[in-house]
């Protein structure tokens, strides 16, 4: 079993739909929870960072953690075509193996039709 | 500001042959990690890098796979012998400090590796 479970989907919503994006983890050490979006050919870039449990809303997109359930989610708002990409999601901790290391879901791709 | 920048974007070699990739990081910062990604997977890490001192190889196949960073900015990845299997994309990421795990990576565009 892989540290940080992601349904690798593919999902494909209409334009303007709210799109739900989540992750499990086992390792209760992870503290720091991210999301990181990947265009096809190109690098992931840190789209939202969490520390802990709690909310964190960014424009369209709210990052929620649940580190009783060790789940975390990403939602998009009135999603568009230019959402579509491949959401990571992605953790880290401040001791032992999880410090200064990122621990990557595998991805789930996104697609939003006009 | 510059990103991380790669190079070859695209390499095609025959198994058992030799490859080596290059990355220069964001100026500036001390971390840099080389990640591997397999088609429809999360990035993993390879190496991390503080400064010139590899921190964390423990997932670096030592077998085959090396990698240097030299004056503590570019490095420098490679592989000898390729095997099939190592058809990828290789990505190199930096950070300022690299201890906390607050900071933030940035990632470059990746090596897209193929292996005949």
């Amino acid at each position: 079993q892989k540290e940080v479970e992601q349904d690798p989907g593919p999902l494909s919503v209409p334009e303007g739909a709210i799109v739900s994006l989540n992750c499990t983890y086992s390792n209760s050490a992870f503290q720091y929870f991210m999301w990181y979006r990947q265009y096809s050919r190109k690098g992931p870039e840190l789209l939202m960072y969490t520390y802990s449990s709690g909310n964190k809303e960014d424009g369209r997109f709210t990052a929620q953690v649940d580190k009783s359930s060790k789940y975390i989610s990403l939602f998009i708002r009135d999603s568009q075509p230019s959402d579509s990409a491949t959401y990571l999601c992605a953790m880290s901790g401040s001791r032992g193996s999880t410090l200064g290391r990122l621990y990557f879901g595998r991805g789930t791709q996104l697609t939003v039709w006009p | 500001e510059a990103g991380v920048v790669q190079s070859p974007r695209y390499k095609i070699i025959e198994k058992k042959q030799p490859v080596a990739f290059w990355c220069n990081p964001i100026s500036g910062h001390n971390t840099l990690y080389w990640y591997l990604q397999n088609l429809g997977q999360g990035p993993e890490l390879l190496i991390r890098y503080e400064n010139e001192e590899a921190v964390d190889d423990s997932q670096l196949p030592k077998d085959r796979f090396s990698a240097e960073r030299l004056k503590g900015v570019d490095s420098t990845l490679k592989i000898q012998p390729a095997e099939l299997g190592d058809s990828a994309v290789y990505l190199c990421a930096s950070s300022p400090q690299g201890q906390s795990s607050t900071d933030t990576q940035y990632f470059g565009p990746g090596t897209r590796l193929t292996v005949l």
